[in-house]
């Protein structure tokens, strides 16, 4: 596509409920990175995927927190048992493989209440 | 690991001047970008810069990499331009980091 596209573009959830949230990266782009930003700060790293590879999850705040991209394109955040403290913007980059410049899609506004 | 610093962290402008951001990091990077986050959350790549000087109409980059920081100028600054400026490196294993952020507010 065009762009990076992420959807929903908004989300509440209910305390305890599990989410998903969806990231399809620009076509032909090998990375592939979620950021969580929280109000008033900037994003910060989750996870990192080349290909279908994780490989780097050091960002993931709990075991809660799993991604995957089984087939090295669309990537899926899921939360686990949401709590209010993961209510944030995550946001999706993708970047090419022989550039490092990274495009963003609009992002996803989780709200857990 | 790396640290990513930016300064000012707020800064207010009357429409048509000119101002100077700053970004610096504690390790060397293989790159280095400038982003704009505009009101609405989405972020803009304005220069992938990990060193020399890049411009782009009235915005310019320039990072000097063996002294570990880049400067960010917008000239002749407009209402449009108000947002966040977010500096982010790259790591050698591709890892991206932000740093905090420069909220910029440009008054007519």
């Amino acid at each position: 596509g065009a762009g990076v596209s992420q959807s929903p573009r908004y989300k509440v959830a209910k305390r305890g409920q599990d989410v998903a949230l969806r990231c399809d990266p620009i076509s032909g782009h090998v990375s592939l990175f979620w950021y969580q930003q929280a109000l008033g700060q900037g994003p910060e790293f989750l996870t990192y995927f080349q290909n279908e590879a994780q490989l780097d999850k050091s960002g993931l705040p709990s075991d809660r927190f799993f991604a995957e991209r089984p087939e090295g394109s669309v990537s899926t955040l899921k939360i686990q048992r949401t709590q209010q403290e993961d209510s944030a913007v995550y946001l999706c980059a993708s970047t090419q493989t022989d550039s490092q410049r990274a495009f963003f899609g609009q992002g996803t506004r989780l709200t857990v209440v | 690991g790396i640290q990513v610093e930016q300064s000012p962290p707020d800064l207010i402008l009357q429409e048509g001047a000119n101002s100077t951001l700053r970004c610096n990091f504690s390790d060397s990077v293989n790159n280095l970008q400038w982003f704009h986050q505009n009101p609405w959350g989405q972020l803009i790549n304005l220069f992938y810069i990990p060193s020399g000087t890049k411009q782009n109409g009235r915005l310019s980059a320039t990072t000097v990499a063996t002294e570990r920081y880049s400067l960010l100028y917008i000239s002749s600054s407009q209402t449009t331009d108000s947002g966040v400026y977010f500096c982010a490196v790259t790591t050698s294993y591709d890892k991206v980091i932000f740093g905090p952020g420069t909220s910029l507010s440009v008054i007519p």
